[in-house]
């Protein structure tokens, strides 16, 4: 099992719809949960973090996490033609003891696509 | 501040040469991230720095990969002999604490 999976995609939507983006994680011990974005040729860029259960939001995006179920997941509402990029779910780990922080695995990246 | 910066942007090198990329990360930042992303592979986690000390580096491929970090403002990742495989655009990254990490423009590395 991969440490951090998200959907496969690629995922296409009209402008103005809703985007569900899905990530899904194995460690348990994990703390810290981020959402990038991707341009192409570009390096990734903070979209989000989250650190407790339940949903956060931040304009058009909102971030969700149950640790529960190791599942954390990014919707955009009123998605744009501006975007269309690769979304990259983050996880971020601590290390035993607690005295240190742990590594931060990417998912493989989902491609998504808002068209006109 | 100025942010993670890398360098160099581009390298194209010959198979077998030694190819070394520099990082400086974000002023007080005391963790740092080499990772190396290609569409096959996707973004993976190479080594990873806490305070200047390596603490996972199972990400590191071969034995002709290695990364230091001398000081808090500087770290480097260099390949030797490189190999045409090892053609890939490498990020590094910092953070404060657990915080969300800040990624470097990256360096495009060509071996022909």
């Amino acid at each position: 099992q991969k440490e951090v999976e998200q959907n496969s995609g690629p995922l296409s939507v009209p402008e103005g719809a809703i985007a569900s983006l899905n990530c899904t994680y194995s460690d348990r011990g994990s703390q810290s949960f981020f959402w990038y974005r991707q341009y192409s040729g570009k390096s990734p860029e903070l979209i989000m973090s989250i650190y407790s259960n339940g949903d956060k939001e931040d304009g058009r995006f909102t971030a969700q996490l149950n640790k529960a179920s190791q599942y954390v997941s990014l919707l955009i509402r009123d998605s744009q033609p501006s975007d269309s990029a690769t979304y990259l779910c983050a996880v971020r780990t601590t290390v035993a003891g607690g005295t240190s922080y742990g590594k931060l695995t990417f998912g493989q990246g989902t491609i998504l696509t808002v068209h006109p | 501040d100025a942010g993670v910066i890398q360098s160099p942007r581009h390298e194209v090198t010959e198979m077998g040469q030694e190819v070394t990329l520099r990082c400086k990360p974000i002023s007080g930042h005391n963790s740092l991230f080499w990772y190396r992303q290609t569409m096959m592979r996707g973004l993976e986690l190479l080594i990873y720095f806490n305070n200047n000390v390596p603490i996972d580096d199972s990400g590191m491929p071969e034995d002709r990969f290695s990364a230091k970090m001398p000081n808090a403002s500087f770290s480097t990742l260099k390949i030797q002999p490189s190999e045409p495989r090892d053609s890939a655009v490498y990020f590094c990254a910092s953070s404060q604490g657990a915080s969300e990490a800040f990624f470097g423009q990256g360096t495009r590395l060509t071996v022909v």
